[in-house]
């Protein structure tokens, strides 16, 4: 598996609150993504990223934004949260060599 | 974007195989077909691909018709612990950013 890692694994935050995301991987991997997931939706991508300071929105970027600063960092912020952005949310890589995509283990974001 | 239908679940005896249809019917030349899984509440999980040719690695083995309009994945002796949603996705390098996930079959393995 590509090391990566998501912070924090759980959260429950109040609506109207920033909340931010962090996926960091040490693959050296050009390609990131953020995915949310809910019942009966499967994965959705929200953005994603070819490069520093490079990314583009996905199906489902309304209320969210990125950043990548870093090759090894790609941050997902929610400026203001509603219950509607309550779901977890999966980062994943792009090897490019064969192009399988790798799963950070998600993040559970509770927003009340 | 080419689309796949997949049968929404399935059960499969240990030890036995496990065939699991997959549907891209439009799908174009330049397209790769993957498969993946996810095992409850853990992020999805690589498990082969291919474009014309059949393939096979430690987890499983990859039929893709001539026609390129199905495949078929097969887990050649299934366990439990191969109980998962198992997705199947067509993607090309031209589409990054378009990895598009639907909603898999849900295999259940019974003993």
């Amino acid at each position: 598996d590509a090391g990566i890692t998501q912070s924090p694994r759980h959260k429950v935050t109040e609506t109207g609150t920033p909340v931010t995301l962090r996926c960091h991987q040490t693959e050296n991997h050009r390609y990131m993504y953020w995915y949310r997931q809910d019942p009966g939706h499967g994965l959705r991508l929200i953005h994603y990223s070819y490069g520093v300071k490079d990314t583009d929105k996905g199906e489902v970027s309304d209320g969210y934004s990125v950043s990548r600063s870093k090759t090894e960092d790609f941050l997902l912020t929610l400026e203001s949260a509603t219950s509607s952005q309550t779901s977890v949310y999966f980062c994943a890589t792009t090897g490019t060599e064969t192009y399988e995509q790798y799963f950070g283990p998600g993040t559970r974001l509770t927003v009340t | 974007d080419a689309k796949t239908t997949q049968p929404p679940s399935m059960d499969c005896a240990e030890g036995r195989a496990a065939n699991l249809p997959c549907n891209h019917s439009t799908i174009s030349g330049n397209e790769y077909v993957y498969w993946y899984r996810q095992i409850h509440s853990q992020g999805p999980q690589y498990i082969i691909h291919g474009l014309k040719n059949n393939e096979t690695n430690e987890m499983a083995s990859l039929i893709i018709t001539e026609d390129r309009k199905s495949s078929t994945l097969i887990l050649p002796h299934a366990t439990l612990r191969d109980t998962a949603v198992y997705y199947c996705i067509v993607w090309t390098t031209d589409s990054w950013g378009k990895f598009q996930f639907g909603a898999g079959t849900q295999v259940v393995v019974t003993p």
